[in-house]
């Protein structure tokens, strides 16, 4: 079964420091890869993507997403935390070898940043 | 501030009335889902509309009635639900149809629901 998989339900991170988040896949094919991140009592917000290209992708509000084909990993990472990046984020993947109605998001089931001041 | 804008922001209902959560989105997009998300949990896919005709509905029950009245419009219609049904329901929209993998989706920020 194809999967998304996020470690780590929880990661906490000082103020300022650089912060990692976790994301490996189990898709065939090479698929289209998201972040999407949902701050308390709000909707999902789209990060960034990864289609094809460079292995670093940038986003919104600092954030960046290495791919690394070989271990089928897409971490989001961001230099210098800030305590209004706590929230709830999820990585999602679409299939790339699927087709029309297949091509449905898959998730992952979230991580929940803490920074701390 | 999204581009989704979803009402109304909080629902409190019984478990015998009728009710309709509302999405729009007027960037053009032409496709548009229902999602349904417990606390902390991704969200699940309820309805996608492609081109203004439903083209996934992911074995939800037929309390749930979603219409899609204009490209722009997009209404879940609510009856006899039950407990189990209390979640945040989110709508989203994309450019085109959920055939192009590649876009992201747009979400709005959600209407809270809970059935009495």
């Amino acid at each position: 079964a194809q999967s998304v998989a996020q470690p780590e339900d929880q990661v906490n991170v000082a103020e300022g420091n650089p912060l990692t988040v976790k994301c490996t896949y189990s898709v065939s094919g090479n698929p289209y890869l998201f972040w999407y991140v949902q701050y308390p009592n709000r909707g999902l917000q789209f990060l960034l993507k990864y289609i094809t290209g460079d292995n670093l992708v940038k986003g919104s509000y600092g954030f960046e997403a290495e791919f690394n084909k070989s271990q089928t990993s897409f971490h989001l990472k961001k230099p210098s935390a800030l305590v209004s990046d706590s929230a709830l984020y999820f990585c999602a993947v679409t299939p790339r070898t699927n087709a029309g109605n297949n091509r449905k998001l898959i998730w992952g089931l979230g991580t929940s940043l803490a920074v701390n001041p | 501030d999204t581009e989704v804008t979803q009402t109304p922001k909080h629902l409190v209902m019984g478990m015998t009335n009728k009710k309709s959560l509302k999405c729009e989105q007027h960037m053009g997009h032409r496709a548009m889902y229902w999602y349904k998300q417990k606390a902390k949990k991704p969200p699940e896919l309820m309805f996608v509309y492609s081109y203004e005709k439903l083209s996934i509905n992911e074995s939800v029950p037929s309390r749930f009635s979603p219409e899609c009245p204009n490209s722009s419009l997009l209404n879940l219609h609510l009856h006899a639900l039950q407990p189990e049904d209390s979640a945040l329901y989110l709508c989203a929209s994309s450019l085109t149809g959920i055939g192009q993998g590649w876009e992201p989706q747009h979400f709005g920020d959600g209407t809270r629901l809970s059935i009495l």
